[in-house]
């Protein structure tokens, strides 16, 4: 069976300073999808970026970067100098690579609130 | 770049009563489907999901069910609402050349 888990429940941070989502997963398929989605207070998933089981490079988007171990099946997230605006609910999320329909499996999701 | 609409935005129904939501698809086509809930304070649960027209696959045993009549319109539906089935609904579309779900402004349903 498949599981994430997002162990940080909420986490609170001053404005500029760094945080770290972690996001560690459970799977048997040798190749899968992950997933990192930000749903703002509006509700909508707001998809971030997806990896490769296969591709184990971390990326880096503006303030935004990501950390894929297979070693330790971990996903994190990083958002450096936070801004009020990255205040959301982010969830990390699992899929098979196969044709056909993608059957997401989602963690419970941290709740990040910046502080001005 | 595909598009996805839900209707109604919020809705509040009575136990007992029925329920239909649409999500609605646009600029792709032949779009795989898929109906999400969210309950209150918890992650997303996977319910239906489908790769084509009349083609339906149920996730989990529940109060309701879905259709999808046209290639890019997918309706969730329930003949009478239990109090669990209140959360929030969000409908997702992958379309054929990407294998990101992209999702909708989703549901509120509250069943009272």
């Amino acid at each position: 069976a498949q599981k994430v888990t997002q162990a940080q429940t909420e986490i609170s941070v001053v404005e500029k300073e760094d945080v770290t989502l972690d996001c560690v997963y459970e799977t048997r398929d040798t190749t899968y999808y992950l997933f990192w989605y930000k749903q703002p207070p509006s509700g909508e998933l707001v998809f971030l970026i997806r990896r490769n089981s296969f591709d184990e490079q971390n990326e880096i988007s503006g303030r935004y970067s990501w950390n894929f171990q297979k070693s330790t099946s971990s996903f994190n997230f990083t958002i450096t100098a936070s801004q009020v605006v990255d205040s959301a609910v982010y969830f990390c999320a699992l899929s098979p690579l196969i044709q056909g329909a993608q059957k997401l499996v989602f963690g419970q999701g941290t709740r990040l609130t910046i502080n001005p | 770049s595909q598009t996805i609409h839900q209707w109604p935005a919020t809705l509040v129904q009575p136990v007992g009563s029925p329920l239909s939501l649409e999500c609605t698809v646009e600029g792709t086509s032949n779009p795989n489907l898929y109906w999400y809930r969210q309950a209150a304070g918890r992650g997303l649960q996977l319910l239906f999901y489908s790769v084509g027209i009349g083609q339906i696959s149920s996730e989990v045993p529940q109060n309701l069910s879905a259709s999808r009549p046209q290639d890019r319109q997918f309706i969730l539906s329930s003949k009478k609402l239990l109090l669990s089935d209140s959360g929030f609904y969000l409908c997702a579309s992958t379309s054929g050349r990407t294998d990101t779900q992209y999702f909708g402004p989703g549901t509120r349903l509250t069943v009272l």
